[in-house]
């Protein structure tokens, strides 16, 4: 079955500060793979998404980027934290075959990564 | 681009109760999604359903897709369906605001 991991679960980190998160998925084939942002009490927010490996579509300008070294590692990186970047972030996955098959475009996620920036 | 409401925004209930949660949505979707986000932050599937009826316990969703709709009925809740219901749309998941649920012993 797929899984999906990532790390660290809690972060907090001054303003300033470089940010790199981790997302890997187990089980599953060139997945579409997902970075999501959540402010608290609101809604999920699209950040990034990546049909393969180096192929990085951005949702929203800001300053974080991500990159997908390997084909089940997504990354999620800043080279400087703002106030404003403290959320919850959620990475997630597709399984590309499921569209084919028309199955769906089901999306998994993992357990998040609560960043505060201080 | 594709609107996504949800409602209502808040719902207290007794333990036992039936609820109804509602999704609307803009324009025809042929992909939308239920979830629950638990206190501690993890989304949890529950439904894929781009249209028809489906169930799984106490759970049950339907999606009329022609009227830009969709339904999560929760029946004799219990305190562990408290939490953030939200529903998303479309191939790259357009998101609800979220109804928060709150189940009272």
């Amino acid at each position: 079955s797929q899984t999906i991991h990532q790390w660290p679960a809690t972060l907090v980190q001054p303003v300033g500060s470089p940010l790199s998160l981790e997302c890997t998925v187990e089980g599953t084939s060139n997945p579409n793979l997902y970075w999501y942002r959540q402010a608290a009490g609101r809604g999920l927010q699209l950040l990034f998404y990546s049909v393969g490996i180096g192929q990085i579509s951005s949702e929203v300008p800001q300053n974080l980027s991500a990159s997908r070294p390997q084909d089940r590692q997504f990354i999620l990186s800043s080279k400087k934290l703002l106030l404003s970047d403290s959320g919850f972030y959620l990475c997630a996955w597709m399984d590309l075959r499921g569209i084919y098959r028309l199955i769906g475009n089901e999306q998994f996620f993992g357990p998040g990564t609560r960043l505060t920036v201080l | 681009g594709i609107q996504v409401e949800q409602s209502p925004p808040d719902l207290i209930l007794q333990e036992g109760a039936n609820s109804t949660l509602r999704c609307n949505f803009s324009d025809s979707v042929n992909n939308l999604q239920w979830f629950h986000q638990n206190p501690w932050g993890q989304l949890i599937n529950l439904f894929y359903i781009p249209s028809g009826t489906k169930q799984n316990g106490r759970l049950s969703a339907t999606t009329v897709a022609t009227e830009r709709y969709s339904l999560l009925y929760i029946s004799s809740s219990q305190t562990t369906d408290s939490g953030v219901y939200f529903c998303a749309v479309g191939y790259q998941l357009i998101w609800g605001a979220g109804t928060k649920l709150i189940i009272k012993p």
